[in-house]
């Protein structure tokens, strides 16, 4: 069974400042993807990055980056120099073989000027 | 422009009435998926599709019921049988996993409403 666990309910961090976003996994999948999604008040979602199991590389894209722990099953999302638009719900996601696309519960992020 | 279009935005029902959600998308994607989300709460999957006429149950199916006769559309019933249908409802699509560009894109959302 494919599980996302996203153990903090709610970030505070000040504007400019670096925030880390946590994400475990599990999977018996030998091969997956991971996935982070952005969701403002409006209710869409944005898709911000993606890491597969095999890239030997941590996945960057602009301020977004994706520390990935293979070993500790983890896949926390870092955002460098925050801004008040970051303020939103985070989806940290997994999908493997089967095409089951699973979500964790999320976190939401509050940007303080 | 290629996407994911639901309809419609807002949906209001009587309780004991089934009601059906449209997806639609152009992006000749074969996996499409439909999650529920309750206020501040994950996205929970209802059920997927890999292919036309195939489809499995998520991780909350009781009370829905879906189709695939097309690829492009992949309708949702909230039957008088889900206890608790008022929740906003989101749709995605993708291509086969495993292959470069997999992200879901997603639909804007229906937000149902039962009275």
């Amino acid at each position: 069974a494919q599980k996302i666990t996203q153990t903090q309910p709610g970030m505070f961090v000040q504007e400019k400042e670096a925030v880390t976003l946590d994400c475990t996994y599990d999977t018996s999948d030998p091969s997956y993807g991971l996935f982070w999604y952005k969701q403002p008040s409006s209710g869409e979602m944005i898709f911000l990055i993606y890491q597969g199991s095999y890239d030997q590389q941590n996945a960057t894209e602009g301020r977004y980056s994706l520390n990935f722990q293979k070993a500790r099953k983890s896949a926390n999302l870092v955002i460098s120099a925050s801004q008040l638009g970051d303020s939103a719900m985070y989806f940290c996601a997994m999908r493997g073989w089967t095409q089951k696309l699973v979500f964790g519960q999320g976190t939401r992020l509050t940007i303080n000027p | 422009d290629g996407g994911i279009t639901q309809s419609p935005k807002y949906l209001f029902r009587k309780e004991g009435q089934n009601v059906t959600l449209s997806c639609e998308q152009n992006l000749n994607h074969d996996a499409m998926y439909w999650y529920r989300q309750d206020p501040g709460q994950g996205l929970r999957l209802i059920y997927y599709s890999q292919i036309v006429n195939d489809f499995q149950k998520g991780d909350i199916a009781e009370g829905y019921s879906v189709s695939r006769e097309k690829k492009e559309s992949f309708p949702l019933t909230v039957t008088s049988a889900q206890k608790n249908p008022t929740a906003f409802y989101l749709c995605a699509s993708s291509i086969e996993w495993g292959q470069s560009g997999t992200e879901a894109f997603f639909g804007q959302g229906t937000r149902l409403t039962v009275v």
